[in-house]
């Protein structure tokens, strides 16, 4: 059964470094999303990609943020400088027809 | 602007015992909904989804929903809970936008079952 992959499952970094978290999504999907879940909090959605471009984005998605789909296949979700509230469980989801959306399991980004 | 009201965020049920977990949602326009499943480390798993149509939905595992448009309700149940079922249940509401179908969730309950 075709599922959502996401790589690193766990991320450490330094507070003001880069990361990129990396999802493939299913294949034959059309949107795209992330989704972060701060550690005993609910999951709150950053931005939707739909025909290579966003299509829309929370207020959390700021300009530190971006997404990109370079090669038909990857996702990835770029921080550009991170901050130590940062630290969350990032998912992808991928979805098709009818609004269903399949996430993956997720990366744990830890800011230090 | 939509929204999603859990009450409770932890039920404790016997195994064998009935599970209901309340779900209500907020929406201006008619409502997809959503149950998802999470267990200790893992992702999201769908359990099941209404959309149009029948407003007594089956998903996975035994689960069931219930839409009721007239309670603005999407309470998931299921007649026998099992130790498998203890886990964290997230309701969640989308609409159709322009390109996106994001999912505004709930803050989660967490199913304990008690041997």
């Amino acid at each position: 059964e075709p599922e959502v992959t996401q790589t690193p499952s766990h991320q450490v970094t330094q507070m003001g470094q880069e990361v990129i978290l990396r999802c493939v999504p299913i294949s034959n999907h059309l949107y795209f999303y992330w989704y972060r879940q701060i550690l005993g909090q609910k999951v709150e959605f950053l931005v939707s990609f739909y025909n290579n471009e966003i299509s829309e984005k929370s207020e959390i998605f700021d300009d530190q943020f971006s997404v990109e789909r370079p090669d038909g296949s990857n996702f990835t979700l770029k921080i550009r400088s991170t901050k130590l509230e940062d630290s969350a469980m990032y998912f992808c989801a991928s979805g098709g027809l009818y609004n269903e959306q399949f996430f993956g399991p997720g990366t744990r980004l830890t800011v230090l | 602007a939509q929204s999603v009201t859990q009450l409770g965020s932890h039920v404790s049920v016997s195994e064998g015992a009935l599970v209901l977990l309340r779900c209500n949602y907020s929406s201006s326009v008619p409502p997809y909904l959503f149950w998802y499943v999470q267990y200790p480390n893992q992702g999201l798993q769908l359990l099941l989804k209404y959309t149009t149509g029948a407003t007594l939905v089956k998903g996975i595992n035994g689960f069931e929903a219930e839409f009721k448009k007239s309670e603005t309700s999407f309470h998931l149940t299921k007649p026998s809970a099992h130790m498998s079922d203890a886990a964290e249940y997230f309701c969640a509401v989308s609409h159709s936008g322009a390109g996106s179908y994001q999912l505004t969730f709930g803050k989660g309950t967490k199913l304990s079952v008690i041997p």
